[in-house]
Parts: C-alpha cells; sequence; structure tokens
C-alpha cells in the first residue's frame, strides 16, 4: 500500500524559498501516476500547486507557476516542491499526493487516491 | 475555463439523501473526483470516474454527471458524512492543469 509523507522546514522567512519534499513508500514513483502537490491556507479551500511525472514532464498551477519548481529523486523514491519568493499568503498545510490520469471512450479521468497527513508551513519573520 | 463551482453550505437532516454539485466546462471532458475532508485531517478520495468509490468508501456514496454539471450523492447521510467536500478535474483546454472547487460544507442535522 503506497504511503507519502511530507518533510520540510515548519517556518520559512518573507522574500525565502519554501522546501519539501514527499518520500514514497509501498511503491515505485515510476509507476504511472503524477506526483502532486495541493496546499490549503488556514481557513480556506484546497488549491493545486503542481504535479511531475517520473519522466521529469511537469505541470504547474499558472497562478504559481513563476515561483514554483517540482523535481524527482528516482534514486531516493521521492519528489520535492520549491516556492520562491514567499509571503504570509503562502502560509498553509501542504499535503503531497498521488495522482492518476487516463481515458476512456470520450471521457477523462483525473484523480488523486493516496494522500500525505499533511506538513504546516508558516512564513513568518 | 479552469473553475469548478461549488455551493459553499449544504445541510441534510440524519438518514436522508443530499446531492452536492459542481460545475464547470472542464467536466464535459473530464469526470469529476470527489473528496471528503474533515476537520484536521488529509482529503480522502469517496468517488472517481463515472461512479468509482475505493477500497473501504460506504456505497451510500455515489457520483453522476450531466453536461457540465457532475454530482455527488449520499443516500442515507450518517452523522460522520459531516465534512467539507471538493471537487476536482484537470482543465480541458490542454493545459493540463488541475483545478478544485471551492468546497461545499456538509452539515448532518
Amino acid at each position: 500500500q503506497v504511503q507519502l509523507q511530507e518533510s520540510g522546514p515548519g517556518l520559512v522567512k518573507p522574500s525565502g524559498t519554501l522546501s519539501l519534499t514527499c518520500a514514497v513508500s509501498g511503491g515505485s514513483i515510476s509507476s504511472s501516476n503524477w506526483w502532486s502537490w495541493v496546499r490549503q491556507p488556514p481557513g480556506k479551500g484546497l488549491e493545486w500547486i503542481g504535479e511531475i511525472y517520473h519522466s521529469g514532464s511537469t505541470n504547474y498551477n499558472p497562478s504559481l507557476k513563476s515561483r514554483v519548481t517540482i523535481s524527482v529523486d528516482k534514486s531516493k523514491n521521492q519528489f520535492s516542491l520549491k516556492l520562491s519568493s514567499v509571503t504570509a499568503a503562502d502560509t498553509a498545510v501542504y499535503y503531497c499526493a498521488r495522482a492518476a490520469a487516463t481515458s476512456l471512450g470520450y471521457y477523462y479521468y483525473y484523480y488523486m487516491d493516496v494522500w500525505g497527513k499533511g506538513t504546516t508551513v508558516t512564513v513568518s519573520s | 475555463s479552469s473553475e469548478l463551482t461549488q455551493d459553499p453550505a449544504v445541510s441534510v437532516a440524519l438518514g436522508q439523501t443530499v446531492r452536492i454539485t459542481c460545475q464547470g466546462d472542464s467536466l464535459r471532458s473530464y469526470y469529476a473526483s470527489w473528496y471528503q475532508q474533515k476537520p484536521g485531517q488529509a482529503p480522502v478520495l469517496v468517488i472517481y470516474g463515472k461512479n468509482n468509490r475505493p477500497s473501504g468508501i460506504p456505497d451510500r456514496f455515489s457520483g453522476s454527471s450531466s453536461g457540465n454539471t457532475a454530482s455527488l450523492t449520499i443516500t442515507g447521510a450518517q452523522a460522520e458524512d459531516e465534512a467539507d467536500y471538493y471537487c476536482n478535474s484537470r482543465d480541458s483546454s490542454g493545459n493540463h492543469q488541475a483545478v478544485f472547487g471551492g468546497g461545499t460544507k456538509l452539515t448532518v442535522l
């Protein structure tokens, strides 16, 4: 059973770079899945940040694209998130998730079936 | 368009049926996936695809879709179903971005 675990600093200074890692256990990061980052500011809804395939192909939220880098380390079976030039608005719980994307006839499927527990990141001086 | 629209709040009497809806252009091409989130917990996938439930999700949860609207139905709502529910899909315009609806707070009375 695949499990995901986020790790990284819980406090980041304004204008700094937020760096998180998601360790994948119980399965291979080279499986046919996208590996995603999602965040949730306090009291607000879920926001998709971006995703990476084991080949290195990435998709990013256009509103964050200029500040986000997602990378994969197949040797360590993990993937990472870097978000630069952070402000207080980037304070949130950050989740990593496994996503599946496929098609059946005319329709497409996209869903996140495995989630990490989340890690809280606060941006403050 | 990359937006998914949900009603902010819905309530249901214990044991009754409730439908939570999600609207967006991408839903004409993508099946919505649905997530349940309880306070302080990570989201949990409850419905994906045409109407698929992951292992462990009760069969009172079901999904449907028509045009640009996807629905999550809970038949015989239980107290433990009180939670926030989010829909999700990819944008259908070809840029491959994913998007979540704003979420629906379900109250079981």
